[in-house]
């Protein structure tokens, strides 16, 4: 059973250039999170989907970020613009119910570096 | 909205002796509490987990204590080894009732191993 995949792992862009990020959830799961790693911090939630959903995106700033999670294909976290301080690792996690209290599985993540 | 404390930021043991690493949370309706290990470079992966019926857990030589009315729990690795050494997140989530399941993380403690 495959873990949680996530691509690219790396991905540079330059400024102003829009970024796309792609999480394929365990077998089973239909519920993602993201979570952004800024350089010796700790992670922030920003959004949570289920399939074709966007049930919480309270952690997502309200400009250039968009997250979608159709019913077929991987979730997809898009920067449009990108900025130098968009520069973070971006993890996504797979859970099979969403509630609290289950086991989150991260992905490797996809460490973004803006020029 | 809930907010996450962890301490020390930082923490340095010699081989063969336990660490303990604390966290607090602030919203009285978190309900289950989970530790990451984090590798350089790797993804965060779960270590052991509380909920908040339970006070205490242990698994081998990691063991996880809750406190609900002081609002704070706390990892304890006994007889530490040097691959022991990484990152460690601890986390707070709040079950709504129904679907929601994003983790609130702390800002991590590096701990280190000396052989």
């Amino acid at each position: 059973n495959a873990g949680v995949m996530q691509n690219p792992r790396h991905l540079v862009r330059r400024r102003g250039q829009e970024a796309r990020l792609r999480c394929s959830p365990m077998k089973g799961h239909s519920h993602v999170y993201w979570y952004r790693q800024l350089p010796e911090e700790g992670l922030k939630f920003m959004v949570y989907l289920q399939k074709e959903n966007i049930i919480d995106e309270s952690g997502m700033p309200k400009e250039r970020f968009s997250a979608e999670f159709p019913k077929e294909g991987p979730s997809i976290l898009r920067i449009q613009q990108v900025v130098r301080g968009d520069s973070a690792a971006y993890f996504c996690a797979s859970s099979p119910s969403g509630r609290a209290g289950d086991e989150q599985f991260f992905g490797p993540g996809t460490r973004l570096t803006v020029l | 909205g809930e907010n996450v404390e962890q301490h020390p930021s930082t923490l340095s043991v010699q081989e063969g002796d336990s660490a303990v690493i604390k966290c607090t949370y602030s919203d009285s309706a978190s309900n289950y509490f989970p530790w990451y290990k984090q590798e350089l470079g790797k993804r965060p992966q779960l270590i052991i987990d509380i909920r908040s019926n339970v006070g205490e857990k242990k698994d081998q030589r990691i063991a996880v204590t809750l406190n609900k009315t002081a609002k704070h729990f706390s990892l304890h690795i006994t007889e530490t080894q040097p691959e022991d050494s990484a990152v460690y997140f601890c986390a707070a989530s709040i079950d709504y009732g129904g679907s929601q399941g994003n983790l609130i993380f702390g800002k991590g403690t590096k701990l280190s191993v000396k052989p």
